[in-house]
């Protein structure tokens, strides 16, 4: 079982929708976790983190964690097409790095 | 401030052949990591490198090396390629003790 796990989509939603956005994990013992967006050709960038302790909301973005069922969450308010692009979420890999752990990551596209 | 460069942008090799990226860091971050991302996956940590020595490996093969230079720079060398190895690989650049990581736009290998 893989560390993190995300449904590689695509996600195809209109202008304005809410979009969700969910990956899995596998360990209990995380305790942050990021989202990263990555744009068609280009690196990703970091979107957002959290500790595993209720929601954290930063503009139209919310991440969201429910450690009982080991469940991270992605909120996107008023989408728009500027946001389509892939979601990457990450775990670090322990031992006190932060280096990301990725899931596979879901393509997002919202038309206008 | 400049942001992380790669180069070169795209490369073709042929199987058996031997390749070095190229990385400049972010001006003032002193550890740079290398991934490699193959289509439709998340990037797959292969090292990182502070104050030019190896700081942390992924599960990546020997023939996978890497450099770090006084100017915090970096180097990616993988020989003997393989059909496997085409991928895009990324650089990210940050400060040692600090989350988050700064990627650059990828270098995209083709190995044919």
């Amino acid at each position: 079982q893989k560390e993190v796990e995300q449904d590689p989509g695509p996600l195809s939603v209109p202008e304005g929708a809410i979009v969700s956005l969910n990956c899995t994990y596998s360990n209990s013992a995380f305790q942050y976790f990021m989202w990263y967006r990555q744009y068609s050709r280009k690196g990703p960038e970091l979107l957002m983190y959290t500790y595993s302790s209720g929601n954290k909301e930063d503009g139209r973005f919310t991440a969201q964690v429910d450690k009982s069922s080991k469940y991270i969450s992605l909120f996107i308010r008023d989408s728009q097409p500027s946001d389509s692009a892939t979601y990457l979420c990450a775990i670090p890999r322990g031992g006190g790095s932060y280096i990301p752990t990725f899931g596979r990551g879901t393509s997002l596209i919202v038309h206008p | 401030e400049t942001g992380v460069t790669q180069s070169p942008t795209h490369l073709i090799k042929t199987r058996g052949q031997q390749v070095t990226l190229r990385c400049s860091s972010q001006s003032g971050h002193n550890t740079v990591s290398w991934y490699q991302q193959a289509l439709g996956q998340g990037p797959q940590f292969i090292f990182q490198y502070y104050r030019e020595e190896e700081n942390g490996r992924g599960n990546f093969p020997p023939r996978f090396s890497g450099l770090q230079f006084p100017n915090y720079s970096s180097e990616l060398n993988v020989n003997a390629l393989e059909l496997d190895d085409s991928a895009l690989y990324l650089c990210a650049s940050s400060t040692r003790g600090r989350e988050t990581q700064y990627f650059g736009p990828g270098t995209r290998l083709l190995v044919l």
